[in-house]
């Protein structure tokens, strides 16, 4: 059963550094998202990106935060200066035409930065 | 505001005993809900959502409107089934909004 892959599965930066997380979605499935979650909190939206360009954004999803899909099968999401707050675990999803809400999820990336 | 709410962050029932995992949400709106599933070690996946109104692996949720709650139920629970269940709200076009999560625990 084809699943959503991310990389690194641990990534650890010191603030001020730029990070890329990757994600290689579902080979067929046309929306794509990111979600984090700090430790002990709950899951957060981030942000969905449809059809080349984000769909939609949260408030968390600032400046510091960019979204690609360079080539037909990485989804990546990018932090330009890390800060402290962001260490969190970084979950891409994936979902198909018709189906938006029945998001599969990668096993996330776990992101500290100190 | 839209909000989920799992008032349990833990839950602790013995094998064989019925279990219910509570979910209450605020919406403006008719909201779409779903019951995600994190196994140890494993990854967010979809348990079921209230629109296909399917049971998996014995799990129910029945989306009451009066009450705005979507409490996910099995009759008898399995060791299997210890995972952390996260309730999701379906917001605008694309964005899910989750419950903090309860940690369920199935005692042998």
């Amino acid at each position: 059963e084809p699943e959503v892959t991310q990389t690194p599965s641990h990534q650890v930066t010191q603030m001020g550094q730029e990070v890329i997380l990757r994600c290689v979605p579902i080979s067929n499935h046309l929306y794509f998202y990111w979600y984090r979650q700090i430790l002990g909190q709950k899951v957060e939206f981030l942000v969905s990106f449809y059809n080349n360009e984000i769909s939609e954004k949260s408030e968390i999803f600032d400046d510091q935060f960019s979204v690609e899909r360079p080539d037909g099968s990485n989804f990546t999401l990018k932090i330009r200066s890390t800060k402290l707050e962001d260490s969190a675990m970084y979950f891409c999803a994936s979902s198909r035409q018709g189906a938006k809400y029945e998001q599969y999820f990668g096993p996330g990336t776990r992101l500290t930065v100190t | 505001a839209q909000r989920v709410t799992q008032p349990e962050k833990l839950l602790s029932v013995f094998k064989g005993a019925p279990v219910e995992l509570k979910c209450n949400y605020s919406y403006s709106g008719s909201p779409e809900l779903f019951w995600y599933v994190q196994y140890s070690r494993q990854r967010l996946q979809l348990l079921l959502r209230h629109i296909s109104r399917e049971s998996i692996k014995g799990f129910t949720a029945d989306l009451n409107k009066g009450e705005t709650s979507f409490h996910l139920k099995k009759p008898f629970a399995q060791e299997e089934d210890s995972a952390m269940y996260y309730c999701a709200l379906s917001h605008s076009n694309y964005q899910l909004i989750w419950g903090a999560g309860t940690k369920l625990i199935i005692k042998p």
